[in-house]
């Protein structure tokens, strides 16, 4: 597509749900990133994939979190028993080979 | 890790003036790009630029890598360029992730 897709873009589930979001990259673009970004804070990497391979999952939080990838396209971060402390929005971005990062708009949690 | 540091933290200008953003980091990098992210929280890519200087209308970013920082202009500001400004680096080690800054938040007042 012409722009980084993201769903849902809003999302409010109870305290101990499971999660899925879903990142549709721009087409050809080999590599894609999850990032999250807290009330007012900066953007806090989490897993990157280069086509199917995940080479740096350091910053998913905790096993709760886990992110596959399918056919070098489509993406989805899952969260399991979700706690209040992932409240945030959840940031997709892709690039073609590293360069010039295009993020979505985003899917912002809500644990209540 | 690799530490990016950003200032001033917060800055509020005049419509019409200038500024410059800056940004530090503590490693080699092989990949900076900056984003500005508006009031509604998209993130748009500024620049990709690991080193020496580039031009986009009213903005210029240049970077110098051996001194480890980089620096962002905006010329003749604008009330759409307010927002929070961000720095991102790849440490030279090639780890394919952006490390982000936290942020130059900028309010222009018309």
């Amino acid at each position: 597509g012409a722009g980084v897709s993201q769903s849902p873009s809003n999302k409010v589930t109870e305290k101990g749900k499971d999660v899925e979001l879903r990142c549709d990259p721009i087409s050809g673009h080999t590599a894609l990133y999850w990032y999250r970004q807290s009330l007012g804070q900066g953007l806090e990497f989490l897993i990157y994939f280069q086509g199917n391979s995940a080479p740096d999952k350091s910053g998913l939080p905790s096993d709760r979190f886990s992110a596959e990838r399918t056919g070098g396209s489509v993406s989805t971060l899952t969260i399991q028993r979700t706690q209040q402390e992932d409240s945030a929005v959840y940031l997709c971005a892709s690039s073609k080979n590293g360069y010039g990062y295009t993020f979505g708009s985003g899917t912002r949690l809500t644990i209540v | 890790g690799i530490q990016v540091e950003q200032s001033p933290p917060d800055l509020i200008l005049q419509e019409g003036a200038n500024s410059t953003l800056r940004c530090n980091f503590s490693d080699s990098v092989n990949n900076l790009q900056w984003f500005h992210q508006n009031p509604w929280g998209q993130l748009i890519n500024l620049f990709y630029i690991p080193s020496g200087t580039k031009q986009n209308g009213r903005l210029s970013a240049t970077t110098v890598a051996t001194e480890r920082y980089s620096l962002l202009y905006i010329s003749s500001s604008q009330t759409t360029d307010s927002g929070v400004y961000f720095c991102a680096v790849e440490s030279a080690g090639n780890t394919g992730k952006l490390i982000f800054g936290q942020g130059t938040t900028l309010q222009v007042k018309p």
